[in-house]
């Protein structure tokens, strides 16, 4: 099984700043990653597939990169509006994974 | 709209059973692969389970958690996939969402999520 372990656990942040989120794989997933959000008390809500190409609707500043095993999401000009919870996947391999997540917390 | 609805949560005792409900419109259910993903309160995201579509078999996958436990199944006449749960255990308690691939304009691609369901809470005790 693919573990994946995402850093840092929490984030807090001023409006206007930028977030950078890390995901890092025990293997390689060549660029078969996912990043969703979860707001609180909500689903999840897929942001970046394929590592980094934004799903639709998805905002301009949030953008994802890398490959194999290590993985960013990066979230420029922060809003309110992104307090959540931001979780990486994999579709490499079976079983199917998730990383432990990140709280992005907003000052 | 694509929209996934699922129900039949509540609280069941150690050892018992709940089958939960996920019901889809907006979208071709019949040729959709359907996943359930749960979430134990304050934690992540535990992928749990697939079935796919007729044209695969309504073949089935699980996680290695509830593996032997949990069944899914599918009636494509009523939109609908199930969750059979049992030997439930207290680890088993979290709210449960059912999920589809991930599809814009004409292309969908297997095994990215989204929309998910508003998730149905399975409570474990005794």
């Amino acid at each position: 099984e693919i573990v994946l372990t995402q850093s840092p656990a929490t984030l807090s942040l001023s409006p206007g700043e930028r977030a950078t989120l890390s995901c890092r794989a025990s293997q390689s997933v060549s660029s078969y990653l996912a990043w969703y959000q979860q707001k609180p008390g909500q689903a999840p809500r897929l942001l970046i597939y394929d590592a980094s190409n934004r799903a639709t609707g998805i905002p301009a500043r949030f953008s994802g990169s890398g490959s194999g095993t290590d993985f960013t999401l990066t979230i420029s000009g922060l809003e309110p509006e992104d307090l959540a919870v931001y979780y990486c996947q994999q579709r490499s391999n079976w079983p199917l994974t998730f990383g432990g997540g990140t709280k992005l917390e907003i000052k | 709209e694509v929209q996934l609805v699922e129900s039949g949560g509540g609280l069941v005792q150690p050892g018992g059973s709940l089958k939960l409900s996920c019901a889809a419109s907006g979208f071709t259910f019949s040729g959709s692969a359907i996943h359930w993903v749960r979430q134990a309160s304050g934690k992540g995201l535990e992928w749990v389970g697939r079935i796919r579509s007729k044209a695969y078999s309504y073949a089935t996958e699980y996680a290695a958690s509830v593996k032997g436990r949990f069944t899914i199944s599918r009636d494509d006449s009523k939109n609908t996939a199930y969750l059979q749960m049992n030997s439930l255990k207290t680890e088993d308690t979290a709210f449960y969402y059912c999920t589809r691939r991930y599809c814009f304009g004409t292309s969908c691609i297997e095994d990215w999520f989204d929309p998910w369901g508003q998730g149905t809470l399975v409570t474990v005790s005794s």
